[in-house]
């Protein structure tokens, strides 16, 4: 079973404006991590931002925050004022305590000029 | 970003070869991750390591050997390569302030003919 699910393949935005990457997933824990990775073409996979499940405040990092909905298992990606160096594959993933990570199937994000 | 590497990048080899792709750390990290990704997939985990002489399988059923003789080495073994085994491996690591973050290398991009 999918644990962890990102529903957009594909996703567009102008530079500087603003958008939001979704990812839902599955667990019956309730102490966990989610994280959001980025992957630029033919680059390395780096993280972008962590979050805590028992830890109520959103994330965040510079341009990029989390809405994070712990009862609704909803863990969105924001990306403000978008930038050309924004144009990558981003990856959602939870992490179980036992140290495995699951990861969602990506999101490639295009940023237009 | 981590100190975390893979060699070769890129590697294109005829079927019933024997590979090992290699990744090795800096960080000092207990914990270690073989995965393998394919275009518009989640990354499947197929080894990982806890630590010298520790090493499990994951959840994609896989033709791969490992070894964790030393902490900062994790080498992955195909003992007769085939076309299904074309695809991008990716080594990590974790750490991050509370040990919970993975760490990625560039990647190995493996070509089967």
């Amino acid at each position: 079973a999918q644990t962890v699910t990102q529903s957009q393949p594909e996703m567009s935005v102008q530079e500087a404006e603003t958008v939001t990457l979704s990812c839902t997933y599955d667990t019956s824990e309730s102490d966990y991590y989610l994280f959001w990775y980025k992957q630029p073409p033919s680059r390395q996979m780096i993280l972008v931002i962590r979050q805590e499940a028992y830890k109520q405040q959103n994330a965040t990092e510079n341009r990029f925050s989390v809405n994070f909905q712990k009862a609704a298992k909803s863990f969105s990606l924001k990306i403000s004022d978008s930038q050309l160096g924004d144009a990558a594959m981003y990856f959602c993933a939870y992490r179980r305590g036992s140290n495995q990570f699951y990861f969602g199937t990506g999101t490639s994000l295009t940023v237009i000029p | 970003e981590a100190d975390i590497y893979q060699t070769p990048r890129y590697l294109v080899i005829g079927t019933g070869k024997k590979i090992t792709l290699e990744c090795s750390q800096t960080m000092g990290h207990d914990k270690m991750y073989w995965y393998q990704q394919d275009p518009g997939m989640e990354l499947h985990l197929i080894h990982y390591s806890y630590g010298v002489n520790s090493t499990e399988k994951g959840d994609l059923s896989s033709e791969s050997t490992v070894s964790r003789i030393r902490t900062e080495h994790f080498p992955l073994t195909l003992e007769s390569a085939r076309p299904s085994h074309t695809s991008q491996y990716l080594c990590a690591s974790i750490g991050g302030p509370g040990g919970e973050t993975q760490y990625f290398g560039p990647g190995t991009r493996l070509l089967v003919l």
